[in-house]
């Protein structure tokens, strides 16, 4: 069946320094990718979303290129701060049929940022 | 409300008894899904419904696991003779289900601990 695999962690990066967080998947089909990112003590929420292949998806200087090619969708940010400490979670969704979707989760990277 | 409302957020419970989640979701939604997530995991999939109807129950991971949203709006998930390996969180998110590229949105979760 449909998969995401992500690196696993805990990531700890210097402020300002760069961050890949490593997503691959397995679909039959087109699915669309996610990042969502889970704050402490908060819920999921969205970061950014490809629909289609060669897309980019941005968001709070986040970015994701969904590259058909080698079934990826790497999450990157060219200077993390502290506040971007969070699990991050790839997924994407995979379509049941007339007009029904499920989304499969990986199974998230935490990443620590330290000051 | 503006989002996926979840209740209890807290529940704690003794094994062998039955225990009931509600999630009212974001308003207009017509796809609810139902993911418990384990700590350090990610939201691994239960069930899905689009309306009334359960178009995918394969996560649910055994009889005493079981769903209903009789009015297309507010589920309930019932957990029945609930074991130790129960506890954890239990997300449910909404979306619209007319494109795969939606968003999904979570609630905070209900956190189930069995005693």
């Amino acid at each position: 069946g449909n998969s995401v695999t992500q690196m696993e962690g805990p990531v700890t990066l210097s402020e300002e320094a760069f961050l890949t967080i490593n997503c691959t998947y397995t679909a039959t089909g087109y699915p669309s990718l996610f990042w969502y990112v889970q704050y402490p003590g908060e819920g999921l929420q969205l970061l950014l979303k490809a629909t289609k292949a060669d897309d980019k998806g941005s968001n709070k200087g986040f970015e994701a290129t969904y590259r058909k090619e080698t079934t990826s969708f790497h999450l990157e940010k060219g200077s993390v701060q502290v506040s971007d400490s969070a699990v991050y979670f790839c997924a994407l969704s995979d379509h049941l049929g007339s007009g029904t979707y499920k989304y499969i989760f990986g199974t998230g990277t935490r990443l620590k940022v330290l000051a | 409300g503006a989002g996926v409302s979840q209740t209890p957020s807290n529940k704690v419970t003794e094994k062998g008894k039955y225990v009931e989640l509600r999630c009212d979701p974001i308003s207009g939604h017509t796809a609810l899904y139902w993911y418990r997530q384990s700590l350090g995991q990610g939201p691994e999939f239960l069930i899905y419904f689009q309306g009334t109807g359960a178009a995918d129950d394969s996560g649910l991971p055994n009889d005493r696991f079981f769903a209903v949203r009789p009015e297309g709006s507010v589920s309930t998930l019932k957990i029945q003779r609930t074991e130790r390996g129960d506890s954890a969180v239990y997300l449910c998110a909404s979306s619209p289900t007319d494109n795969p590229g939606n968003t999904i949105y979570f609630g905070e979760g209900s956190w189930l601990t069995v005693v």
